[in-house]
């Protein structure tokens, strides 16, 4: 069973149209987190989500809204696409995301996302 | 504030050389942890170590070994042997104890083992 999974894998859409990226992990870990990795290879984090609740909200365009309805889903939103939102998007998933640092995340698959 | 860098952009090596892989660090604290990644040409994001501040001890997985020095503020990681399917780019990241549950990102080495 795959521990973090996205869908889709791949997404090709046109300027303008709004699109969803889904998240879910089975590892019964609390926190969930998007991470935005550009054509560099740079990875930055843009949100996440403990138990629900929004922990981390890094300067991302009000366009993207992440979404968990439980603790094993985490949903990005993302509307009015432009050129620049071309990335690849992973979602993670860490134990408990709880001050300590020790935890390890746990990366899906990825996301492709190209905007024409 | 914390950084990490990874000074080697790009790598190339012929199949069966040795090769290591820098990271160098920098926290304020004395309490934090790194991390390595490895994201092969597949794209996903694979955890290779952890290894937290207070354990110098260097750690080894069959042809992959970690060398931690804090005086040097350094997490190197060799990879003995190299194989073809070792070409990937490796990321090392910093996540320290306080209240900061966001993982600092180096650049990213990218690896080719070529046959």
């Amino acid at each position: 069973d795959t521990a973090v999974s996205q869908t889709p894998k791949y997404l090709v859409t046109q300027m303008g149209n709004d699109k969803s990226i889904k998240c879910e992990q089975n590892l019964g870990h609390d926190t969930m987190y998007w991470y935005k990795q550009d054509s560099k290879k740079f990875l930055k984090i843009m949100f996440s989500y403990n138990n629900k609740e929004l922990i981390i909200n890094e300067t991302v365009p009000n366009r993207f809204s992440p979404k968990s309805p439980d603790k094993a889903h985490l949903n990005l939103h993302i509307n009015s696409l432009e050129l620049g939102d071309s990335a690849v998007y992973f979602c993670a998933s860490s134990l408990t995301g709880l001050a300590g640092g020790r935890e390890t995340q746990y990366f899906g698959p990825g996301t492709r996302l190209l905007v024409l | 504030a914390q950084k990490v860098t990874q000074a080697q952009t790009e790598i190339s090596v012929v199949e069966k050389e040795d090769v290591t892989l820098d990271c160098v660090y920098e926290t304020r604290d004395t309490t934090y942890y790194l991390f390595w990644y490895k994201q092969p040409p597949s794209g996903e994001l694979v955890f290779l170590i952890r290894r937290n501040s207070f354990d110098e001890q260097n750690e080894i997985s069959g042809r992959y070994s970690w060398n931690f020095q804090k005086s040097t503020s350094s997490f190197n990681f060799t990879i003995t042997a190299s194989q073809v399917v070792d070409s990937a780019v490796y990321f090392c990241a910093l996540r320290d104890a306080g209240n900061n549950r966001k993982l600092i990102w180096g650049l990213g080495t990218s690896l080719a083992v070529n046959p």
